[in-house]
């Protein structure tokens, strides 16, 4: 168990819709990261926050977003959802802003269905 | 940018006998490199990393893997496969600011009795 904790476990949805994925990262971590992780981009890196703040962007779609609250927790939206979106979406943390002697440490992961 | 190359997309092993996976780094600077595990809907455990102390790294479950820079490869071995190994292993690199980190495609380790 790394610590860093995701809800829901599984999420069912039709296409259109909206849903908000919730990560809490280890106690003392302030980073959070967001990845992806379906069959055909394999795992990908979409954003960082550090302390509230918005660090790093990677491949995230337009129409994903996310936000880092004052208790460090962070949510991931995902709007007008498509097929393609289907997908396990993982959350990490560390402790600092991500140098590289820092770890990231992975949640048990989101699994997203859009039908 | 950085890029990771994992040889094998499956690789098959007996019981007791020993593990090679194969990893291919590219990266402009000198990168941290890591080695996590899946377990069938599991998510994301460290083995081990690499941060440019030793270049042999030690992990849990009897992993290692040794940084080569001429060879910029970044292999995982270990001596004796147990069936708890089986799993998807990921090589990944981490970003110039350590932040991004870069996954290869994984391999599929499976362990026969």
């Amino acid at each position: 168990d790394s610590g860093v904790t995701q809800t829901p476990k599984h999420l069912i949805t039709a296409t259109g819709q909206r849903v908000t994925l919730r990560c809490s990262p280890r106690s003392g971590d302030l980073s959070v990261y967001w990845y992806q992780q379906s069959l055909d981009q394999g795992l990908q890196f979409l954003i960082q926050y550090y302390n509230g703040e918005e660090r790093a962007k990677g491949n995230i779609l337009e129409r994903f977003s996310a936000q880092q609250f004052p208790d460090l927790h962070s949510e991931l939206n995902l709007s007008s959802l498509e097929l393609g979106d289907s997908a396990l979406y993982f959350c990490a943390s560390s402790v600092g802003v991500g140098g590289l002697q820092e770890t990231q440490y992975f949640g048990p992961g989101t699994r997203l269905l859009v039908l | 940018a950085q890029s990771v190359t994992q040889l094998d997309s499956h690789v098959s092993v007996s019981e007791g006998t020993p593990v090679l996976l194969r990893c291919n780094y590219s990266s402009s600077y000198s990168p941290s490199l890591f080695w996590y595990v899946q377990h069938p809907n599991k998510g994301l455990q460290l083995l081990l990393k690499y941060t440019s102390a030793a270049t042999l790294v030690k992990g849990i479950n009897g992993f290692e893997a040794e940084f080569k820079k001429s060879e910029t490869s970044f292999h995982l071995t270990k001596p004796s496969a147990h069936m708890s190994d089986a799993a998807e292993y990921f090589c990944v690199v981490s970003g110039n600011a350590g932040n991004m980190l870069t996954f290869g495609g994984g391999t599929r380790l499976m362990v026969k009795p």
